[in-house]
Order: structure tokens, then C-alpha cells, then sequence
């Protein structure tokens, strides 16, 4: 089935710990994104991966972020030396195409104590 | 850089009104999006939209590409409408969202 899944959907870690979430996108879809979402805030746009082409990085907020999609499936989100304000949703959602509806998972809620 | 504006920030409403959700963006598009967030988190595409208007059930959406704003009405509002709704149109960033519209309907 079904949608687009993540994992974990909860993750508690200690300031400057790596954390990575996994992103299971929908079968077939090309495209996938990487949103964040503060407590109380909007969503952010992270990072852009169209098929095989360059990812789109330019929502990174540091060096500290990086992802990674091997061709059109699975996605890891790595956050290194994990720090308080990094505490935040972390979303995911892929589009058959670029550009077309986006199926959105879960989420997964980071607490960085 | 495109720019996104939702108003009200909030609205309260009572069962079976009409609900108006106002959106306007700064720099033309290809097409805009309404998602809706519900209290737990979780985030539904509603609409993609280009041109004109489009109705799914008792949501409508609506965009006026000249004047650069859309809407998303509901009728009849029921309190499992309660939710975040949220407009996002392409940017500098695959999407830009607006900061989204917090609903209450009350029974």
C-alpha cells in the first residue's frame, strides 16, 4: 500500500548526537521532498530529489543536514551534531511527477534534549 | 521570492456555516496548492490548482490567477473540519507555504 511511510515516528536524542530518519515514499514516484516543521511554526521546505538528477538543497538550514535517495526509493535525512532548535517535525513527501500532488507521511517528531 | 499570505490566521465558526479561507502570493504561478493539516499532525493534499475552480465533496477551491489570490470555501462546516489549512504555491523552493489558517467549528 499505500502511502508514503516513515520511521521512527518518534525520536528522543541528546544534544550533538547524529540522528537519521528514513523516508519510504510511494512507488513509482519520482519525486520526493523534505519539509520540517517547528512546534507553532509553518512548514519549511529541506531538500528536492527529482529522479536521478542533482538534488535540490537549497532549504538545508546548515551543514549539519545532508539526505540522501538511492534512484527512486527509499530517502535518509542525517542530522549531525544534533542541536535544541533542530527539535521539530520532520515530513516527507513524494509526487509522481514534479510539480503534481503531494502524498505527505506521518512525520517524524524529533526532541533534542 | 515568492511571497504567501493566508487570512484569517484564525476563524471560529459554528456547525453549518459557510467558511471562506483567503490566499494571495506575489509572484505568478503554475499552480497552487491547499493541504490540510489535522490536529494530530497529519497533512492531506485538498486541492492542486491552475485555472478556475474545483469541488471536492463540500470543500471548493477557487483562483484567480490576474489577481493572484485563490480561496478555499467550505459549506456546511461539521467539527471534524477543525484542522490547519494551508496554501503553498512553487518559489524559490519547490513550495512556499503560507503560515496556514487555524479552523474550529463548533457543534
Amino acid at each position: 500500500g499505500a502511502g508514503v511511510s516513515q520511521s521512527p515516528s518518534n525520536k528522543v536524542t541528546e544534544k550533538g548526537k547524529d540522528v537519521e530518519l528514513r523516508c519510504d515514499p510511494i512507488s513509482g514516484h519520482t519525486a520526493l521532498y523534505w519539509y520540517r516543521q517547528r512546534l507553532g511554526q509553518g512548514l519549511e521546505f529541506l531538500i528536492y530529489f527529482q529522479g536521478n538528477s542533482a538534488p535540490d538543497k537549497s532549504g538545508l538550514p546548515s551543514d549539519r543536514f545532508s539526505a540522501e535517495r538511492t534512484g527512486e526509493s527509499v530517502s535518509t535525512l542525517t542530522i549531525q551534531r544534533t542541536q535544541q532548535e533542530d527539535s521539530a517535525v520532520y515530513l516527507c513527501a513524494s509526487t509522481k511527477w514534479a510539480g503534481e500532488t503531494q502524498y505527505f507521511g506521518p512525520g517524524t517528531r524529533l526532541l533534542v534534549l | 521570492k515568492n511571497e504567501v499570505e493566508q487570512s484569517p490566521q484564525n476563524l471560529t465558526a459554528q456547525e453549518g456555516e459557510f467558511i471562506t479561507i483567503n490566499c494571495s502570493y506575489s509572484v505568478g504561478i503554475s499552480a497552487l496548492h491547499w493541504l490540510q493539516q489535522h490536529p494530530g499532525g497529519g497533512i492531506v493534499s485538498l486541492f492542486m490548482l491552475s485555472s478556475g475552480k474545483k469541488k471536492h465533496g463540500r470543500l471548493i477551491a477557487t483562483i484567480n490567477i490576474q489577481e493572484k489570490h485563490s480561496s478555499l470555501h467550505i459549506t456546511a462546516s461539521h467539527p471534524r473540519d477543525s484542522a490547519v489549512y494551508i496554501c503553498a504555491v512553487p518559489g524559490n523552493t519547490p513550495l512556499v507555504f503560507g503560515k496556514g489558517t487555524r479552523l474550529s467549528v463548533i457543534a
